[in-house]
């Protein structure tokens, strides 16, 4: 089984620019996450998709980063513009099941992708 | 609120020795799920287990092994004969029935020397 795929895995811009990750989960997981790492801390969910639908986006600084989720499928989430502090690991993740559909399960990671802000 | 507790922040041991990686939750829920994920150097966050907040068993796979104590509300984890490949750091999660949201602690840095 496929994992969670995710690109690019590196990303370098300057502050001010926009930039854009994508991620496609594993075939047939209802949720999606897009978690935020900063060095040294835990992963902070930014934003949450139950298929195609926001679940959760309490997090999500919406001034500057906009995520959507085609068709319930791959999901892209976008910055614009940069800030300096938005370095961090952006890690994508997929869960099997959503709200009201059962038991949590557990959710798989990609290997994320790594912005610098300078 | 939701929140998880890893207080150690780096753990250092030689091969071969035990060690034991603590984690304190904090939630309102009566029913929630409790999570370990390993971060190795490549980034990706590898789920070793999960528990739900009415199996209090202990459980134990291979090297690996889980104390769950409501009473506590600790979730620890602990690695018999560590190796060099343990090395990496671990995460503790909360989840809350329903919401299917993953509240991670800070993590603990595991360093295992050869």
């Amino acid at each position: 089984e496929a994992g969670v795929a995710q690109s690019p895995r590196y990303k370098i811009i300057e502050k001010r620019q926009s930039v854009a990750f994508w991620c496609n989960p594993i075939s047939g997981h209802a949720t999606l996450y897009w978690y935020q790492q900063i060095l040294g801390q835990g992963p902070k969910l930014l934003i949450q998709f139950q298929n195609n639908g926001v679940v959760d986006d309490s997090q999500l600084p919406k001034d500057r980063f906009s995520a959507e989720r085609l068709k319930g499928v791959d999901s892209t989430l976008k910055i614009q513009p940069a800030k300096l502090e938005d370095s961090a690991v952006y890690l994508c993740a997929s869960s099997l099941v959503g709200r009201g559909q059962g038991l949590n399960t557990e959710a798989f990671f990609g290997q994320g992708t790594r912005l610098t802000v300078v | 609120a939701q929140k998880v507790t890893q207080a150690q922040t780096e753990i250092s041991v030689v091969e071969k020795e035990d060690v034991t990686l603590d984690c304190v939750y904090e939630t309102r829920d009566t029913t929630y799920y409790l999570f370990w994920y390993k971060q190795p150097p490549s980034g990706e966050l590898v789920f070793l287990i999960r528990r739900n907040s009415f199996d209090e068993q202990n459980e134990i796979s291979g090297r690996y092994s889980w104390n769950f104590q409501k009473s506590t509300s600790s979730f620890n984890f602990t690695i018999t004969a560590s190796q060099v490949v343990d090395s990496a750091v671990y995460f503790c999660a909360l989840s809350a029935s329903g919401t299917y949201k993953y509240i991670f602690g800070t993590g603990t840095r595991l360093k295992v020397l050869a």
